[in-house]
């Protein structure tokens, strides 16, 4: 079985400030693994995600993220955050057996 | 190339009642996803079509809950009868080829809720 843990629930950061946003893995098989944004009243948005490689991933509106297999985490962050980043922020792991299994989600709060 | 839509947007009934969800994949995507997220909690999955068999419905709660994918394009989820912990957001994805690293495509979602 597959589990993906999001440390924290709720980050309130300030604008300009950096970011990371936790997120940990459970899994017996290889995996791939996504983080999405849900900004208020809209539907899930790709991020970034990671399928092979490099491990250090980019992702859209200045978001990166970290495979790490030893500590089986995949943590989010932002050097910078502005307001407009506002939103809920999802970690979500897929395997080939065609489902994909999503964390709790963390609100980040970005406050001028 | 238009995205995964969900239709209604948003749907208000009373408990008791039934409701119907539509999705329409991207076109020419043979795997179609439903997920829900109730109360807060994390996005859980449904059930997953390939093209209009139902390849995994481990995740569906209870036969109040039927989905169907006739001739394997857009896809219907009924609740009936509603019950109030039906409440939540309904998500549908769709991706092009099974196992293909997880390129699932959301839709915007439908919020349910049940009084």
């Amino acid at each position: 079985a597959q589990s993906v843990t999001q440390l924290d629930s709720q980050v309130p950061v300030f604008e300009e400030a950096p970011v990371e946003l936790r997120c940990n893995y459970s899994s017996s098989v290889s995996v791939y693994l996504f983080w999405y944004v849900q900004y208020p009243n809209q539907g899930l948005q790709l991020l970034l995600k990671y399928l092979s490689g490099s491990t250090l991933v980019k992702g859209i509106n200045g978001f990166e993220a970290e495979f790490n297999k030893s500590q089986t985490s995949f943590h989010l962050r932002k050097p910078s955050v502005h307001i407009s980043d506002t939103a809920e922020y999802f970690c979500a792991l897929y395997t080939n057996a065609g489902k994909s299994t999503f964390g709790d989600g963390t609100t980040l709060t970005v406050k001028p | 190339e238009a995205g995964v839509t969900q239709f209604p947007s948003h749907s208000v009934i009373e408990k008791g009642q039934t409701v119907t969800l539509r999705c329409d994949p991207i076109s020419g995507h043979d795997n179609l996803y439903w997920y829900r997220r109730v109360m807060g909690k994390e996005i859980k999955f449904l059930l997953h079509f390939v093209k209009e068999s139902k390849q995994d419905e481990s995740g569906m709660p209870n036969n109040r809950f039927l989905a169907e994918r006739t001739g394997g394009t857009y896809s219907t989820l009924k609740v009936q009868p509603a019950e109030l912990e039906d409440s939540g957001v309904y998500f549908c994805a769709s991706s092009q080829v099974a196992g293909s690293r997880g390129e699932q495509y959301f839709g915007p979602g439908t919020r349910l809720t049940v009084t």
